[in-house]
């Protein structure tokens, strides 16, 4: 399949480390988003590239949190200095990134962070 | 983006058609009406989208009031696997806010 992938799945790590959450979106698409989903919850946006430039990471929740999209294609999540709150399921999307902006979003099947 | 209001739960019998509104009274002229569905621990998925005329597709049918104040989203033939969180959003077509806004959605129990 051509779809959203993430990896890892699964991420367990304590708290203080740094986690890095990768996604790799469909081929040929420009848009990449990052979103936060708790548990019980609608996904909550993070930040969103157009092709390698970050257009809005209003989202992050604090500087612990950045994105990073260098080649246009496959995008890192890191958080730093991990805390129990950041616990969730962090879902990353794409689209074709149309100038008009009616487009559909194709979400990959998340990662799931705990942080112990 | 216009905020939606959708019922928190719904029940529909498999094989009857199941309905669920939203409103979204704040709607402006340039916004669209999606829906987005999330099964079980799954990803968000694409539905339908409108603006201003009913749409249909080969999953469901979207029915928009003429004032365009609120939308009900149609699937012809419940089964099992419809059984998900519905999400409706409002968003515009252009400008700067290009993400999707979802709020708690609609359980629908088939």
């Amino acid at each position: 399949g051509a779809g959203v992938s993430q990896s890892p799945r699964y991420k367990v790590t304590k708290r203080g480390q740094d986690v890095a959450l990768r996604c790799d979106p469909i081929s040929g698409h420009v848009s990449l988003y990052w979103y936060r989903q708790a548990l019980g919850q609608g996904p909550e946006f993070l930040t969103y590239f157009n092709y390698e430039a970050q257009q809005d990471k209003s989202g992050l929740p604090n500087d612990r949190f950045s994105a990073e999209r260098p080649e246009g294609s496959i995008s890192t999540l890191t958080i730093q200095r991990t805390e129990q709150r950041d616990s969730a399921m962090y879902r990353c999307a794409s689209s074709l990134g149309l100038a008009g902006g009616v487009e559909t979003q194709y979400f990959g099947p998340g990662t799931r962070l705990l942080v112990l | 983006d216009a905020k939606t209001t959708q019922p928190t739960s719904m029940d529909c019998a498999e094989g009857r058609a199941a309905n669920l509104p939203c409103n979204h009274s704040t709607i402006s002229g340039n916004e669209y009406v999606y829906w987005y569905r999330q099964i079980h621990s799954q990803g968000p998925q694409y539905i339908i989208h409108g603006l201003k005329n009913n749409e249909t597709n080969e999953m469901a049918s979207l029915i928009i009031t003429e004032d365009r104040k609120s939308s009900t989203l149609i699937l012809p033939h419940a089964t099992l696997r419809d059984t998900a969180v519905y999400y409706c959003i409002v968003r515009a077509a252009s400008g700067s806010a290009r993400q999707l806004t979802f709020g708690s959605g609609t359980q629908l129990t088939v």
